[in-house]
């Protein structure tokens, strides 16, 4: 199974400051089809989670543009441009290019 | 809107099994996969299987392979996952998710005598 090793797995911030998390695969998670389906969540306390980025960099409908994502092959980036409280908890990276999805460990974002 | 509502929370015996249930709507059924992932109690997310819809195929990930059983009924645009032998271990918050981007309620099942 693919692993996804994301650090840092806390990550204390002040509101407006900006961030990044990384997501490192254990293989390529680029598809013979030339999509690469690396997606990122959020999952806020007592709450599912939430789409935010797919495709490693598109944004999802409805979701703030100081959400973005990067990355290709083995390395992925979120990053948050301007901390807002409504941020905070626990970010996921999933892919679904090689069964079975797997998800990163996550990392919790909590305020400084 | 596209929505996935969940049933409700499960207290059942170890040994038994549970079924619970995923409705949605808001879109064509038949066109996405239906995923279920598990979250134990303050841990993380961990894929169980998905399930095609418009033909009823399924992929599991190993470990669940003779855990769980995915299900969907076209004529109520509703998916099922069923858990048998259940023990302490299966005591979890079990989601629905249309292609990991929507994502059910969440349904809390505890395994307890």
């Amino acid at each position: 199974d693919v692993v996804l090793t994301q650090t840092p797995p806390t990550l204390s911030a002040t509101i407006g400051q900006s961030v990044s998390i990384s997501c490192r695969s254990s293989q390529s998670l680029l598809h013979s089809n030339g999509n690469t389906y690396l997606n990122w969540l959020l999952q806020r306390p007592g709450q599912p989670p939430q789409l935010l980025i797919y495709l490693v960099s598109r944004l999802e409908s409805g979701v703030p543009n100081r959400f973005s994502g990067s990355g290709s092959g083995t390395d992925f980036t979120l990053k948050i441009s301007g901390v807002e409280a409504e941020d905070l908890g626990v970010y996921y990276c999933v892919q679904s290019t090689h069964a079975p999805n797997t998800f990163g460990a996550g990392t919790k974002l909590e305020l400084k | 809107e596209v929505l996935l509502q969940q049933s409700g929370a499960e207290l059942v015996r170890p040994g038994s099994s549970v079924k619970i249930s995923c409705k949605a709507s808001g879109y064509t059924f038949t066109d996405y996969y239906m995923h279920w992932v598990k979250q134990r109690p303050e841990q993380g997310l961990v894929w169980i299987g998905r399930i095609n819809p418009a033909n009823g195929n399924t992929v599991y990930a190993e470990k669940f392979k003779s855990k769980a059983t995915l299900t969907a009924d076209k004529s109520s645009n509703t998916a099922y996952m069923q858990l048998s032998s259940l023990t302490s271990e299966d005591t979890a918050t079990y989601f629905c998710t249309r292609s990991l981007a929507v994502w059910g309620q969440g349904v809390m099942v505890t395994v307890s005598s």
